[in-house]
């Protein structure tokens, strides 16, 4: 099946930093991204959609400045948390659909904590 | 599976046994379903799906049943092994939410040796 890669895996930051999550997919070319989030013993709540080589969109409540989604290629999204505090501490997850697929494959996630 | 907040709602099943998931989705306008298997520390993982012009498909141990009617899903894990012990979520396309995943609440699996 398609394969979706994160990196990193587990990042600590101090609050007040910002962090980058890179999203690939390494096998098929990903036209549509997503990024989740998931707060423990809790299902996965979608953040943004983003296609490539336009603006992300992002669900009710997102802050987009906060959270900068690039999509610059096809099989590459980044999500930056700008700013990081102790409440954006959780498990951020992204998947990736070929165009006209309806299949979403889901990358293994990052484990954010911010101190 | 129901979204149960903090708290997910845990099936204990004996290893051989067989495990049925359930779970009750609000859109009508859903034609499309998903159920991802997730381990701890890990992403979703696809197991199977089913469109909603079929009620019943069957893959490798595991069968998803769905009921338009009273839209209703189900997930049947056929001799639940203990590398089947893990959160089960379904998901649907609501064609209303612009072709996005919307996941349900999850269901935990403990399979008990």
């Amino acid at each position: 099946g398609a394969v979706v890669s994160q990196h990193p895996s587990r990042v600590i930051c101090k609050s007040g930093t910002s962090v980058k999550i890179e999203c690939r997919s390494l096998d098929f070319q990903a036209t549509t991204m997503f990024w989740y989030r998931q707060f423990p013993k809790q299902s996965l709540m979608l953040m943004a959609t983003s296609n490539e080589g336009s603006k992300a969109t992002y669900e009710q409540g997102v802050e987009k400045d906060k959270f900068l989604i690039n999509h610059a290629s096809l099989t590459l999204s980044t999500l930056t948390v700008t700013s990081a505090h102790p409440e954006d501490s959780s498990f951020y997850i992204c998947s990736a659909r070929t165009s006209g697929g309806d299949t979403q494959y889901f990358g293994p996630g990052t484990r954010l904590t911010v101190l | 599976g129901e979204s149960v907040g903090l708290h997910l709602p845990t099936l204990s099943v004996q290893e051989g046994d067989n495990s049925i998931i359930n779970c009750a989705y609000s859109n009508s306008a859903s034609d499309y379903f998903i159920w991802y298997k997730q381990e701890s520390g890990k992403g979703p993982q696809f197991i199977i799906d089913i469109r909603s012009n079929m009620d019943k498909r069957q893959g490798q141990r595991v069968t998803v049943l769905l009921n338009k009617t009273v839209k209703h899903l189900s997930l049947q894990i056929a001799a639940t092994q203990p590398g089947d012990s893990a959160v089960y979520f379904c998901a649907e396309y609501p064609r209303a939410a612009g072709n996005k995943l919307t996941f349900g609440g999850g269901t935990r699996v403990l399979v008990k040796p």
